[in-house]
């Protein structure tokens, strides 16, 4: 099964990056790599996604690397409203698991003002 | 407005009632999934649908079953045997090919 592995939780302040890891050893060349966030009581929130090349949209960037084995989401500036569980998921695009979406831990993330 | 709805927000049973959870999407897409929260905890896989008429098991389906007989709706029920029932249960959809998913916001399921 698809699994990856975040850090329980990280700090930031407010205004300043955050840069959160994900390592996805058993990755698969067709499998994406998928963020989403989640507030307490609430359904996750989506974030950003990648294949190989590094993305960026409004929420965040997504720096995926060469071997595909972990990645990093930035903040790129954070704000206390970016204060929630950050989830990192291999979402499989192929083989037998095709579209099955599992989700870890997820990191913590606190953010001071 | 596009999107995904669960519904209700909160539900109760009596212990050893089955109960269905209900799940709409109207945003045309082809998969569709079931989790299962609690307290502290992260998501699990309960079910997930990539057609219509076709379902696979997640890592946690026993104790619950599902039916997708229209590409908009994926109702979960809670049968009797699950042992425990009470939790967070969230919805989500997908247009396939490792595209964004959206999720609804949940149903609270309390069994007493």
């Amino acid at each position: 099964d698809a699994k990856t592995t975040q850090p329980n939780s990280m700090e930031s302040n407010e205004e300043e990056p955050v840069h959160l890891p994900c390592n996805h050893s058993t990755i698969s060349g067709t499998d994406y790599i998928h963020w989403y966030r989640q507030l307490p009581s609430q359904g996750p929130e989506y974030v950003i996604h990648g294949l190989t090349s590094n993305v960026n949209n409004r929420m965040a960037s997504l720096a995926i690397a060469e071997d595909r084995k972990s990645s990093t989401l930035i903040l790129h500036r954070a704000t206390l409203r970016d204060a929630a569980v950050y989830y990192c998921i291999q979402f499989n695009a192929g083989g037998t698991s095709y579209g099955k979406l599992t989700f870890g831990q997820g990191t913590i993330l606190t953010v001071h003002p | 407005d596009g999107g995904i709805t669960q519904s209700p927000k909160y539900l109760f049973r009596k212990e050893g009632q089955n109960v269905t959870l209900s799940c709409e999407q109207n945003l045309n897409h082809d998969a569709m999934y079931w989790y299962r929260q609690d307290p502290g905890q992260g998501l699990r896989l309960i079910y997930y649908s990539q057609i219509v008429n076709d379902f696979q098991k997640g890592d946690i389906a026993e104790g619950y079953s599902v039916s997708r007989e229209k590409k908009e709706s994926f109702p979960l029920t809670v049968t009797s045997a699950q042992k425990n029932p009470t939790a967070f249960y969230l919805c989500a959809s997908t247009s396939g090919e490792g595209g964004e998913a959206f999720f609804g916001q949940g149903t609270r399921l309390t069994v007493v």
